[in-house]
């Protein structure tokens, strides 16, 4: 049964830093992982996705990695900004099955 | 290219009643999950639709709930009989396909008094 755990629950970041969130899962049979932002009482908004064969996806500051064997994928910012201030999430959907498994997140909070 | 749309945003049953949520996915995209989130609670997965099939529902509880995806309109998500445990927020999202990312739509809070 696949599970995903997001360290840390919570972060507080002067602005201009650069920032490494992490997604662990226990089922390295990984088919897509995706990473989401989701804003206060808002839906969530996809970042990046990262197929299986895949190592790394960029868009922007935001790069995102995934290595199934140790079970982990990391979302580094750069630079971060105020308005990154959000909470991430990255979901991921097992082979075979059809299911996103979703960690809790990380309530990511960048001061001006 | 609108994005996701649900409606309606906020929807108040009283224990008993129906509730009937509404899905419109993206232009283009087949592919529709459904997805709820209690208070202080992660996103957990309900089921998965393509056009007019149910691929996979293992997540909806097996009463009260039924979800589907018509050849024409909306996908709809409905629950029989609400009781107070289903306020929650319900999402929708819509992909291309399943190697594709999905793209989520704002969401129905749910409140049952």
């Amino acid at each position: 049964k696949q599970e995903v755990t997001q360290i840390p629950a919570a972060l507080s970041v002067p602005e201009g830093e650069n920032l490494v969130l992490n997604c662990s899962f226990t089922d390295s049979a990984i088919y897509n992982l995706q990473w989401f932002r989701q804003d206060p009482g808002k839906g969530l908004t996809s970042l990046l996705l990262i197929q299986s064969s895949q190592r790394e996806q960029t868009s922007g500051r935001l790069n995102a990695s995934l290595d199934k064997s140790s079970g982990r994928s990391t979302l580094y910012i750069a630079a971060s900004q105020p308005g990154d201030s959000a909470t991430y999430l990255c979901a991921a959907c097992t082979s075979g099955t059809y299911k996103y498994i979703f960690g809790t997140g990380t309530r990511l909070k960048v001061l001006a | 290219n609108a994005g996701v749309m649900q409606n309606p945003r906020h929807l108040v049953r009283r224990r008993g009643q129906e509730a009937r949520l509404r899905c419109s996915p993206m232009k283009g995209h087949s592919h529709v999950y459904w997805y709820r989130q209690l208070p202080e609670e992660g996103l957990k997965f309900m089921v998965y639709l393509q056009k007019e099939n149910i691929i996979d529902e293992s997540g909806m509880p097996k009463e009260r709930f039924s979800a589907e995806f018509p050849k024409e309109g909306p996908s709809i998500l409905r629950i029989q009989q609400v009781v107070r445990g289903d306020s929650a927020a319900y999402f929708c999202a819509s992909s291309l396909g399943r190697d594709n990312e999905q793209f989520f739509g704002p969401g129905t809070r749910l409140t049952v008094l």
